[in-house]
């Protein structure tokens, strides 16, 4: 089973440059999510989907869009890349609100982007 | 708002030795608690979860948690350490808000625990 797929796994940047990171997940969950994680912080939350066609902003969402064009894609986009977006980025899904119980987040491998 | 803090940034133990690694939250509402792993590389695997019952819960690969909603605190044990276990630990929580709330997922600092032969 696949589950949740983040493309690229590695990404190196010159500031001011810009791209894309896909997340794909073939569980048919409505939510989705990307956080970052900085050493002594643990994820952060950067913004979120509740279905198809929707996106809403989290924690920290400056200098980064999102869009769920697709319920099985989230794309996460940096348009003018910066050396504090160097950062591993994660995405998640899950099936409904994590406000609900015997629900949760399944979580992608992780992209690692370093911004020069 | 609801917060998670994790009282130890790393934790170095020996092989075969009992681990605890502390965490509290605070919340003004009903919570439902987790902790999640990573191993090196890795992305984050569910371990355990709490979400309403019995206070004492087991989990994957010999963990164990207990809730003390008194304390506000989910701390993770573990009896007899292995190598494998080397890896580091987020404790999370969510909201029970209720309606069509998103649930926010906050995640602690995380612990690094390493596992020394």
């Amino acid at each position: 089973n696949a589950g949740v797929t983040q493309t690229p796994k590695f990404r190196v940047l010159k500031t001011g440059q810009s791209m894309t990171l896909l997340c794909a997940q073939d569980m048919n969950h409505e939510y989705m999510y990307w956080y970052r994680q900085d050493p002594g912080m643990g994820l952060r939350l950067i913004h979120y989907s509740v279905g198809e066609g929707t996106t809403a902003k989290g924690e920290v969402p400056d200098g980064y869009n999102v869009s769920r064009l697709k319920k099985q894609n989230f794309l996460l986009g940096l348009e003018s890349a910066a050396p504090s977006q160097t950062s591993v980025y994660f995405c998640a899904s899950s099936p409904e609100t994590l406000a609900r119980p015997n629900t949760e987040a399944f979580f992608g491998q992780g992209t690692r982007l370093t911004v020069v | 708002a609801q917060s998670v803090t994790q009282l130890d940034s790393q934790v170095p133990v020996f092989e075969e030795a009992p681990v605890e690694l502390r965490c509290n939250y605070s919340s003004s509402v009903s919570v439902y608690l987790f902790w999640y792993v990573q191993y090196p590389n890795q992305g984050l695997q569910l371990l355990l979860k709490y979400l309403s019952g019995s206070t004492l819960v087991k989990g994957i690969n010999g963990f164990e948690a207990e809730f003390n909603k008194s304390q506000t605190s989910f701390h993770l044990r573990k009896p007899s350490v292995h190598i494998s276990d080397t890896a580091e630990y987020f404790c999370a929580v969510s909201v029970d808000a209720g309606g069509t709330s998103y649930g926010k997922l906050t995640f602690g600092q995380g612990t690094i625990l390493t596992v020394h032969p």
